[in-house]
């Protein structure tokens, strides 16, 4: 079955720490991956994605993931955490050769970067 | 939240009550979806529909209906055979077609019902 896995829960970081949130998945051919952000009562929000190409994907509010084919790992990064990065992060999978429409979301992870 | 609008913000329901959920998009999207987020689980995909007047399952339908009469909206009804309603029911669009397309979603309506 195709799946998504973040495997951790919850990350907490000091503010101005590096951040990783980690994502793994399980789906067959080559993916589609995206990361979102949740903040509270809120809707999602697009973060990046990665289609094909470099394997170090930049997104928005200074946010990165890299991209491991043989790891089939899409972790999200920034350098330098922020207080206001505080928030419910979910990996996400769109299968490239289905046909449909289906995005398989992880079950998130919940950020804490403390001042 | 982009061009996505859910309304009400916050719905609460008595057991048996037939319910539906308003969602509008300005953004020309031809796809649009309905997810229900519990707490721990992810998002879980209710319904989607590729284009107007077409609408699938998807892997949680059971005591939800849809319809999508026009391109802009996508109304879903959570009916009384629902057995756990309660819960936080976002909406979201994306250009449709087999591309890497990201969603953009609605601020989500929390319906609570007892």
């Amino acid at each position: 079955a195709q799946s998504v896995a973040q495997p951790e829960d919850q990350v907490n970081v000091a503010e101005g720490n590096p951040l990783t949130v980690k994502c793994t998945y399980s789906v067959s051919g080559n993916p589609y991956l995206f990361w979102y952000v949740q903040y509270p009562n809120r809707g999602l929000q697009f973060l990046l994605k990665y289609i094909t190409g470099d394997n170090l994907v930049k997104g928005s509010y200074g946010f990165e993931a890299e991209f491991n084919k043989s790891q089939t790992s899409f972790h999200l990064k920034k350098p330098s955490a922020l207080v206001s990065d505080s928030a419910l992060y979910f990996c996400a999978v769109r299968p490239s050769n289905t046909g449909g429409f289906k995005t398989i979301f992880g079950a998130g992870t919940r950020l804490f970067v403390k001042a | 939240d982009g061009g996505i609008t859910q309304s009400p913000k916050y719905l609460f329901r008595k057991e048996g009550q037939n319910v539906t959920l308003s969602c509008e998009q300005n953004l020309n999207h031809d796809a649009m979806y309905w997810y229900r987020q519990d707490p721990g689980q992810g998002l879980r995909l209710i319904y989607y529909s590729q284009i107007v007047n077409d609408f699938q399952k998807g892997d949680i339908a059971e005591g939800y209906s849809v319809s999508r009469e026009k391109k802009e909206s996508f109304p879903l009804t959570v009916t009384s055979a629902q057995k756990n309603p309660t819960a936080f029911y976002l909406c979201a669009s994306s250009i449709s077609g087999e591309g890497s397309y990201e969603q953009y979603f609605g601020p989500g309506t929390r319906l609570t019902v007892t």
